[in-house]
């Protein structure tokens, strides 16, 4: 059971528009509709943002969307501000009653 | 509101067991459709998922860590707990427990909320 890949950071300008990649296999993210997102703050607790690979938490803005294809998932943020500075991890089922996460991604708000 | 918090102790020998407590309000961790989780950070790391327990009793570990880990259902006060025998110093992480909710597919989706974690350190 490995980690699930993501970029270790990624920056962008506010306003524009970013997306953070999970790169599994088939026996997690491309095997079930089951990837979840979650946004971080440094001290802070993880925060679900994504749940389901495409849906949406109530109270989580909808700059935040999800998607799917084949091994890789994907977050994107769009209209950056600079509260979404922080961390983000995926996480997917991993099968047998398992789940992984991925490495996380340092988001950077220029 | 549902609502965890983690208590325990922040240092722990090398060798000896780690033991925390997650205590849930705003919610029963006897209904269904529910697992306990515990998930863990190591400094400056990413997220690694522990296990889980549910309401059942019945529970279901990370592979790497099944030998050692223990999760289980507390006797009283809407509580579950976590044990951790013969740490090392890379057991030292951030430890925070979750409500994992149940879908459609009979397995968790996803995790939330969180507790706001507790730090343990392994040493001597």
């Amino acid at each position: 059971q490995s980690a699930l890949t993501q970029p270790a950071s990624l920056s962008g300008s506010p306003g524009q528009s970013i997306a953070i990649s999970c790169t599994g296999t088939g026996s997690d993210v491309a095997g079930y509709q089951l990837v979840s997102w979650y946004q971080q703050h440094p001290g802070k607790a993880p925060k679900l943002v994504i749940y389901e690979v495409t849906e949406r938490p109530s109270g989580v803005s909808d700059r935040f969307s999800g998607s799917k294809s084949g091994n890789t998932a994907s977050l994107t943020i769009s209209g950056l501000q600079a509260e979404d500075e922080g961390d983000y991890y995926c996480c997917s089922y991993a099968g047998s009653n398992t789940w992984v996460f991925g490495g996380g991604t340092k988001l950077t708000v220029l | 509101q549902v609502q965890l918090q983690e208590s325990g102790p922040g240092l722990v020998k090398p060798s000896q067991t780690l033991s925390l407590t997650c205590t849930v309000s705003g919610d029963s961790i006897s209904s269904g459709g529910k697992y306990w989780s515990w998930i863990r950070q190591r400094p400056g790391q990413g997220l690694e998922w522990i296990g889980y327990v549910y309401y059942t009793g019945s529970s279901f570990y990370n592979p790497s860590l099944e030998s050692r880990v223990t999760i289980s259902l507390g006797t009283s006060n809407n509580q579950f707990s976590l044990k951790l025998t013969s740490v090392t110093a890379a057991d030292t992480a951030v430890y925070y427990c979750a409500r994992g909710t149940g879908t459609v597919f009979g397995v968790v989706g996803w995790f939330d909320p969180w507790g706001q974690g507790t730090l343990v350190t392994v040493s001597s």
